[in-house]
Parts: structure tokens; C-alpha cells; sequence
């Protein structure tokens, strides 16, 4: 089974600038989750997509950020403009909702996008 | 969502047990307890989950307490490659995942 899929993996932009992030989940995963992990912390949920659904979008600072799944399969998450405090890991994972509490809740990262704003 | 408490880091010898505390004491009867752990430029891979009883799959086994207000989780043989940030995470069912700061567990060869 083929995992999470993110690109590009690593990114280097200017402040001011525009990024975008592309997230391809496990075939069949109908929720869908973008993390922002700044270096020496834990990943922080930026949002939450059930099919092309929005679930959860309370910490994703929509006044810079943007998120999309359109066909509810892969999605994109766009900087616009970037700050330097951008700069950081951005996760994609996927989950398949399933028997609750069990391990349908379960999910699966992908490597990561490593964001860099100078 | 109710808070964790781990130790910011561990360090163990090689192919001799780990055992990672966390505390919970919050925690409601909705709860599971969830580890993850993030390996070096990885991202977070689910390790084992529990509600009450003890568990134990190939990776690792948790131990909960009786009151559920603290659990443990036991490498029982730590590898170089068990070297990762271990996350203690209480979540409900469909509820989203918050990490915290997790233990780093440093594995000396």
C-alpha cells in the first residue's frame, strides 16, 4: 500500500512570496489533515478535510492560508503572502474513518514539506 | 482536549527496555491514549493505542494504569532506529490528534 505522497520536499521563498504544497493521501482515505510543525515542537492541526469537505479550520490563519480538495482525492495548501514565521514543516496525513476508537482512526503522515521564509 | 505531561527526554542502551511515562490525570472516560513517535525528517507513525486494558502489538506495549490517569509505553528491546520523538496523545474517537512536546529518546549503542 502506497503511503501519504507530499511535494515538494523541501521549498526555499522569500517573505512575500507565494507557496503552495501539494498532498496526494492512501488510496481510499476520506479524511484528509494539514499540520504545521515549527522546529523543537509538535505538529499543530491547520485543517481537517472529510472527502472536499472543510471539518476543522480554527488554526489555519485564513487570512494568508488556504487550503483545497476539490475532488476530495489530493489537496493543495497555499502560503500567500509568507512570513518568516511560516518557516517550517508542513504535514500532510490521511485517515480512513472506520471502527471508532479503533484503528480506522489511525493516521498516516507523509514526509513532510520543509518551508523555509527568509 | 485534555493535557499530557512526558519527560522531554530519555536516554536508554541498546537492545535493553524503554519505558516511557506520561501522565493524564485529566483525562475523561472517552479517552483513548494514543502514541505516536517522529522519527529523524519523518513524519509521526502511529505506534499503539488503548482505552483500559494493556496492550501490546510488534512495536511496543502500553501499559495503563487502573485510574487511567497515567500509562506507559515499553520499547522492550530499544534499536538504533527506535531513536525518535515519542508523542502521548489522549484523544476521543474522531476527535482530532494535538500533540505536545513528546520525549526525545536518545538510544546509545
Amino acid at each position: 500500500e502506497a503511503g501519504v505522497a507530499q511535494s515538494p520536499r523541501y521549498k526555499i521563498i522569500e517573505k512575500r512570496q507565494s507557496v503552495a504544497f501539494w498532498c496526494n493521501p492512501i488510496s481510499g482515505h476520506a479524511t484528509l489533515y494539514w499540520y504545521q510543525q515549527i522546529l523543537g515542537q509538535g505538529p499543530k492541526l491547520l485543517i481537517q478535510f472529510q472527502n472536499n469537505g472543510v471539518v476543522d479550520d480554527s488554526q489555519l490563519p485564513k487570512d494568508r492560508f488556504s487550503a483545497e480538495r476539490l475532488k476530495g482525492v489530493d489537496s493543495t495548501l497555499k502560503i500567500q503572502p509568507a512570513k518568516l514565521e511560516d518557516s517550517a514543516v508542513y504535514l500532510c496525513a490521511s485517515s480512513h474513518p472506520g471502527l471508532a476508537g479503533g484503528r480506522g482512526d489511525t493516521q498516516y503522515f507523509g514526509p513532510g514539506t520543509r518551508l523555509t521564509v527568509l | 482536549d485534555a493535557k499530557t505531561t512526558q519527560p522531554n527526554s530519555m536516554e536508554s542502551n541498546e537492545e535493553e527496555p524503554v519505558h516511557l511515562p506520561c501522565n493524564h490525570s485529566t483525562i475523561s472516560g472517552t479517552d483513548y491514549i494514543h502514541w505516536y513517535r517522529q522519527l529523524p525528517s519523518q513524519g509521526p507513525e502511529y505506534v499503539i493505542h488503548g482505552l483500559t486494558s494493556n496492550v501490546n502489538n510488534r512495536m511496543a506495549s502500553l501499559a495503563i494504569a487502573e485510574d487511567r490517569k497515567s500509562s506507559t509505553l515499553i520499547l522492550h528491546r530499544a534499536t538504533l532506529r527506535d531513536a525518535a520523538v515519542y508523542y502521548c496523545i489522549l484523544k476521543a474517537a474522531g476527535n482530532k490528534l494535538t500533540f505536545g512536546g513528546g520525549t526525545r529518546v536518545l538510544v546509545k549503542p
